[in-house]
């Protein structure tokens, strides 16, 4: 059975902090990896696929990599405007379009 | 584009209830998913769509139902409502996508819907 987890469940960061978020899984085969982001109240707006080790995308202050087991989602510099739950799922190679969530974490960033 | 709408924003239930969340897109994509998430948790599928008049179910499918007539729309239909039906569910659609076909494959998500049963 596919499992996603992501550490830590909450943090809390002050402006210009950086720091890494971590999504591990285990699947048979990975199609592909997903982050998405959450506002309270509102539905997840996808930001990043990655398909293999070693691959890394980038999008203003976030950067996300991939390994063999885990993916990070990297925030440089963040502002208040990051605070959402940020979302990982997997997508399994016999799994069809199916996606297989982790419980997110939730980031706060304080001014 | 809309993207995917979905109707009502809220709703109270009682138990034994019935009641269809309507879900929409205008993306003309081939795939569509209901999921439900409860409160602090990840999204949890319940049924899911490759094109209209095809269903199957996902990770917690019972007590509800799916239909899909057209590519449009992907209603879910609670017969008896329950309260651990209570949470917030969602509708997303992707394309057919096949990465290494040059596809892409990320689910593209509706507002939600956020049901209480009591």
């Amino acid at each position: 059975e596919d499992q996603v987890t992501q550490s830590p469940e909450a943090l809390r960061l002050q402006e210009g902090e950086s720091s890494s978020l971590n999504c591990s899984y285990t699947v048979s085969g990975l199609r592909g990896l997903f982050w998405y982001r959450q506002d309270p109240g509102k539905g997840p707006e996808f930001l990043f696929t990655l398909y293999s080790a070693g691959e890394e995308k980038e999008k203003e202050r976030l950067k996300a990599t991939l390994t063999k087991k885990e993916s990070f989602l990297h925030i440089t510099a963040p502002k208040p405007e990051d605070s959402a739950t940020y979302l990982c799922a997997v997508q399994e190679e016999t799994s069809g379009s199916r996606l297989t969530f982790g419980e997110g974490t939730q980031l706060t960033v304080n001014p | 584009n809309a993207g995917v709408t979905q109707t009502p924003k809220f709703r109270i239930l009682k138990i034994g209830q019935s009641m269809t969340l309507q879900c929409t897109q205008d993306m003309n994509h081939n795939y569509m998913y209901w999921y439900r998430q409860d409160p602090g948790m990840g999204l949890k599928l319940i049924y899911y769509s490759v094109g209209a008049g095809i269903t199957d179910k996902g990770e917690v499918p019972n007590g509800y139902n799916v239909s899909r007539s057209t590519t449009e729309d992907f209603p879910l239909r609670l017969e008896l409502a329950a309260p651990s039906q209570t949470s917030v569910y969602f509708c997303a659609s992707s394309y057919r996508g096949n990465h290494g076909a040059g596809g892409r494959n990320e689910q593209f998500f509706g507002p939600g819907t956020r049901l209480t049963v009591l």
